[in-house]
């Protein structure tokens, strides 16, 4: 039971670039999201997606895409990455409801120089 | 969503009850109260949540007062594993246009020693 998998673990950009980090759910889960965490702070959400093809921005979008095109897989897009961006991305993935757990990736690490 | 207060840090002596306080004074009735902690720097663990009635699972137990105004999260008997940030969420029901958003605060530190 793999659960929320993101890739890559590591990443090195050089301050312009573009990437995709890729995240992935084997649960069928409806509610797919993606947060940031700066070191010693708390996660911030980027954006969310309640279901294929919906998507929607969180407390801060800017710089970043997503999009959804199947159930399973959320990725996050960097248009033109800036040191400001360094940061540990976490996915999470929740069935719909309230009274459910959300499920969280263990983390990308990307640091921009 | 409303916002909840956490205290900043927090010790606990291994093998003692932590409590851990939140306060969510404008929370909603149709709103749940969400506790997750992360260990170091991996993903957050979902540990327990409710509605208004006492919680309890394997990990914790959850007191949320009548007027839902602040909770308390109890880990039963702390050990070192335990030492993490504590994240108190607030997060809306049914029918209320549930999202699945969870959006975190600072949370608390607890540093359980021996």
């Amino acid at each position: 039971n793999a659960g929320v998998t993101q890739t890559p673990k590591f990443q090195v950009l050089k301050t312009g670039q573009s990437m995709t980090l890729q995240c992935a759910q084997d649960m069928n889960h409806e509610y797919m999201s993606w947060y940031r965490q700066d070191p010693g702070m708390g996660l911030r959400l980027i954006h969310y997606s309640v279901g294929a093809g919906i998507t929607d921005q969180g407390e801060v979008p800017n710089g970043y895409n997503v999009s959804r095109s199947t159930t399973e897989d959320f990725p996050l897009r960097l248009l033109s990455a800036a040191p400001s961006q360094t940061s540990v991305y976490f996915c999470a993935s929740s069935p719909a409801g309230p009274r459910t757990e959300a499920f969280f990736g263990q983390g990308t690490r990307l640091t921009v120089v | 969503d409303a916002k909840t207060t956490q205290p900043t840090s927090m010790d606990c002596a291994e093998g003692r009850a932590a409590n851990l306080p939140c306060n969510h004074s404008t929370i909603s009735g149709n709103e749940y109260v969400y506790w997750y902690r992360q260990i170091h720097s991996q993903g957050p663990q979902y540990i327990i949540h409710g509605l208004k009635n006492n919680e309890t699972n394997e990990m914790a137990s959850l007191i949320i007062t009548e007027d839902r105004k602040s909770s308390t999260l109890i880990l039963p008997h702390a050990t070192l594993r335990d030492t993490a940030v504590y994240y108190c969420i607030v997060r809306l029901g049914v029918g209320s246009g549930n999202t699945g958003k969870l959006i975190f605060g600072q949370g608390t530190t607890l540093q359980v020693k021996p």
